[in-house]
Parts: C-alpha cells; structure tokens; sequence
C-alpha cells in the first residue's frame, strides 16, 4: 500500500511570493492533517480536513489555507511569503480520529525555503 | 504556552544501554500520548502510545511509561541500539476530535 506522498519535496521561493504544496493520503483515508516543522519549535498544527471539512485548525495567520478535494487529497497554500515560512510542512493521514487509535502516517515533508 | 514539553533537546547513550526519554504536559484534558521517531529526510513516524486509563504499554525494547498526577510520560528504549539515533517526539490528544499537540522532540545517539 502506497504511503503518504508529498509534492514537491523541496522548494525556494522568494518574500512575497505565494506557494502550494501538495500531499496525497493513504488510500482510504479521509483525514489530512499539515503540520509545520522548524528546529526550534518542534512540530506545530496548521490544519486537518476530514471529507473535505477543516475540522481544526492551528493558531496560523490566515495567509496560510488549505483545501481537501473529494478523493482526499490535499493542499496548503501559503501567500505573501516570510522568511519565517522557511520550514519543513508535512502532511499526515489517517481513517480517522488518532486519539480514538487510528494511526496518523506522515509523508516525507516539503522543505520550503523562503529568500 | 507549550502544553508538551521535552526538556532535553538531546540524548546520548551506549549502545545496548537504556535509552530514558522523558516529556511532560500541562493540559489536564489530554487523555491520549503517543510517541514518533524521526529519521532526517523522512516524516515522523508511530512508535508507541498510551491511553490515560493505563499507566504503561509495551512493545518489543520500548516501553511507555504514564504518570497522571506528575502529568508525566517517559519512553524507554532498551536495549538501545544505533538504529534508535534519531529525534524523538512526544504526542498528545485529548477526546473529541482534537488534534494531536508536539513536543519540540529529543535527538537521541546511540554510540556503538
């Protein structure tokens, strides 16, 4: 069974510039959650999508969003790029609520580097 | 306001040694802890987890360990080997939906 892919792996964009990624859950699950890494503060919530709901969500700025299509897929979009955007965004699966026991698999992440 | 705290960012023990990772929570509500490995260039992935109804779950060389009242949970890896290098997160979940909240992680190395 394939894992959780995300496109690109990795990304240069410049101060204001606007980004997409892009990440594709294990088959059959419904629930997409992003997460942002950066070596100081570990792995902090963007978002999660349920069939195509975002049913929570993270203390972001709004110039972070996202959408989750009907075959689950996902995609966050960052506008008006900062320096601080510079991170590693991974993107997580699973059936459904992990505290409930479902597993949550992470893909590989998208290394965004913002200049 | 960090509600997961790892306090040690690193960790280093001799191989076939215990391995103790330690991380600590401020909110009450948590009811769900899980614990992620990270190798560099991959994604984190499962390693164990404990409800709060137990106060320890095992599998293989990792054990959980769950402190309620010191709102406290531990890792031990033993024994460790060099395959175990890599950053360590500590997760937690609280019923209902709620996503899960990250502690900044311990990079542990394990030294043949």
């Amino acid at each position: 069974k394939a894992g959780v892919t995300q496109t690109p792996r990795y990304l240069i964009k410049t101060r204001g510039q606007q980004v997409t990624l892009s990440c594709s859950p294990i088959s059959g699950h419904r629930s997409v959650s992003w997460y942002q890494q950066t070596p100081g503060q570990g792995l902090q919530f963007l978002f999660e999508y349920f069939s195509e709901t975002q049913r929570n969500k993270g203390n972001f700025p709004g110039r972070f969003s996202g959408r989750q299509f009907s075959n689950s897929r996902s995609e966050m979009n960052v506008s008006t790029l900062e320096l601080g955007d510079s991170a590693l965004y991974l993107c997580a699966s699973s059936l459904g609520d992990v505290a409930g026991g479902n597993e949550q698999f992470f893909g590989p992440g998208t290394r965004l580097t913002v200049l | 306001d960090q509600q997961v705290k790892q306090n040690s960012p690193s960790l280093s023990v001799q191989e076939g040694r215990i391995s103790i990772l330690n991380c600590d929570y401020t909110n009450s509500m948590f009811d769900y802890f899980l614990w992620y490995k990270k190798y560099p260039a991959e994604g984190p992935t499962f390693l164990i987890s404990i409800s709060s109804i137990k106060d320890k779950n095992e599998d293989g060389r990792f054990t959980v360990f769950l402190n309620k009242s010191a709102k406290h949970l531990s890792l031990h890896i033993v024994p460790s080997q060099p395959g175990d290098s890599a950053v360590y997160f500590c997760a937690a979940s609280a019923m209902g939906n709620t996503p899960l909240v990250f502690g900044k992680g311990t990079r542990l190395s394990v030294i043949a």
